[in-house]
């Protein structure tokens, strides 16, 4: 099981452009949420997919969008974007049986610098 | 609003030696909690989970107690190694799958 898996591992982006990030979930997991970690700081929450929808959004514009696609796997896109957007983007997978207690799984992140 | 606060580092300390790390929390309802760790340059992984008070997490020697009463979850070792160098964040979930971490808490081992 390869696990959570993201792509790409690092970018750069200039102001203003827009990005997508790619995250396939753990075998066996059916909702992906996407987290943003600036640096030295902790990850915050900015949206969760189960079905295809979007089930639960964090503090973030709405230049943040996601898609998930029917095998699970997930899409996070930034438009416009800011310097401010500069940050290690996580992806986690969880099943949704007993989602209360049950861990999340992380990839190892897309490290995203705006130039 | 939810939140939680986890004591601010560096925290360094000597091979073997005792280590703690606060954290509390402020959250809705009856959250599960956890201990995820960062290692340099990787994603989070899961160190330990308490999820209904007075459970005890443990893993590789760390231990955590989930204390309602204080709305704490405070992280221990006994012996630490140069190798238990990292990141350390404190997590709960609550309503829904989202997660909500504290600030982190870089610990520094040295030989």
């Amino acid at each position: 099981d390869a696990g959570v898996t993201q792509s790409p591992t690092h970018l750069i982006k200039t102001r203003g452009q827009q990005v997508t990030l790619r995250c396939s979930p753990k075998s066996g997991h059916d909702t992906v949420s996407w987290y943003q970690q600036a640096l030295g700081q902790g990850p915050q929450f900015i949206f969760q997919y189960y079905e295809e929808e979007e089930r639960q959004r964090g503090n973030f514009p709405d230049r943040f969008s996601g898609h998930q696609f029917p095998n699970y796997s997930s899409e996070l896109n930034v438009n416009a974007l800011l310097l401010g957007d500069s940050a290690l983007y996580l992806c986690a997978s969880s099943p949704e049986l007993d989602r209360s207690n049950t861990e999340a799984f992380f990839g190892q992140g897309t490290r995203l610098t705006v130039v | 609003g939810d939140s939680v606060t986890q004591m601010e580092g560096p925290v360094t300390l000597s091979e073997e030696a005792f280590l703690t790390i606060n954290c509390t929390y402020t959250a809705t309802g009856y959250p599960s909690l956890f201990w995820y760790v960062q290692y340099p340059g990787e994603g989070l992984q899961l160190l330990l989970k308490a999820t209904k008070a007075d459970d005890k997490g443990s893993n590789k020697g760390f231990e955590a107690t989930y204390r309602k009463e204080t709305t704490s979850f405070h992280l221990e070792k006994g012996s630490v190694q140069v190798s238990d160098s990292a990141v350390y964040f404190c997590a709960f979930k609550a309503a829904g799958n989202k997660l909500t971490f504290g600030g982190g808490t870089r610990v520094l081992v040295k030989p």
